[in-house]
């Protein structure tokens, strides 16, 4: 069964660092590629890119790159989101799902930023 | 970057209605069309995959059709558990695009 578990719920303030994380198993990691999806509070769903494990190639959206970093550990089938300096405006569900075409989701991070 | 817009953003119906969504993209994209259902708090769950077919363990009553660029999503008698929030996702290039989602509701 294909699984995707992510990290718990983070609460953050403006400016500070935050990596969360999502699990694969049930599937070979290395052969499918991981995308990250943002949804604010209230509002529809967003792309934000994708990582391919097995050679780590990346993909963002125009919207978010430069803004979030997305990688992975194919060693333990982990894939990453990460943000150098939050913004109360990255308060939002982050979902990663499976294959380009998003065939099973994580249960979601909900993180939230304020000072 | 294709634009997916999706009709209407919400509705009210019954159970036993046929609901239909749509979504309409800026440009063609083949059958690369996935639609979600996604309830209150919880991830998404794809529906259907390449425009019109069934993800294993979808009840039949859930139904996709289109190509290039008009799609619909089908519900053929409402059902207490359909009541959530739809969305389209385009596939065929990048950035991948969801449409605005439609939230249906009881009446």
């Amino acid at each position: 069964e294909v699984q995707l578990v992510q990290s718990g719920a983070e609460v953050k303030k403006p400016g500070e660092s935050l990596k969360i994380s999502c699990k694969g198993s049930g599937y070979s990691f290395t052969s499918d590629w991981i995308g990250w999806v943002r949804q604010m509070p209230g509002k529809g769903l967003e792309w934000m890119g994708f990582i391919y494990p097995g050679d780590s190639d990346t993909r963002y959206s125009p919207s978010f790159q430069g803004q979030v970093t997305i990688s992975a550990d194919k060693s333990i089938t982990t894939a990453y989101l990460q943000w150098n300096s939050l913004k109360a405006s990255d308060t939002a569900m982050y979902y990663c799902a499976r294959r380009t075409d998003f065939d099973h989701w994580g249960q979601g991070t909900l993180v939230t930023v304020s000072s | 970057d294709i634009q997916m817009t999706q009709s209407p953003s919400s509705l009210s119906a019954s159970v036993g209605d046929r609901v239909t969504i749509t979504c309409r993209a800026s440009q063609g994209i083949r059958n690369d069309l996935s639609w979600y259902q996604q309830k209150p708090g919880k991830a998404p769950k794809r529906l259907i995959y390449a425009a019109s077919s069934l993800q294993s363990g979808v009840p039949s009553r859930f139904s996709g059709s289109g190509s290039g660029t008009e799609f619909s999503l089908t519900i053929s008698s409402l059902q207490p558990e359909d009541f959530a929030t739809y969305y389209c996702l385009q596939h065929n290039n990048y950035p991948r695009t969801f449409g605005q989602g439609t939230k249906v509701e009881i009446k």
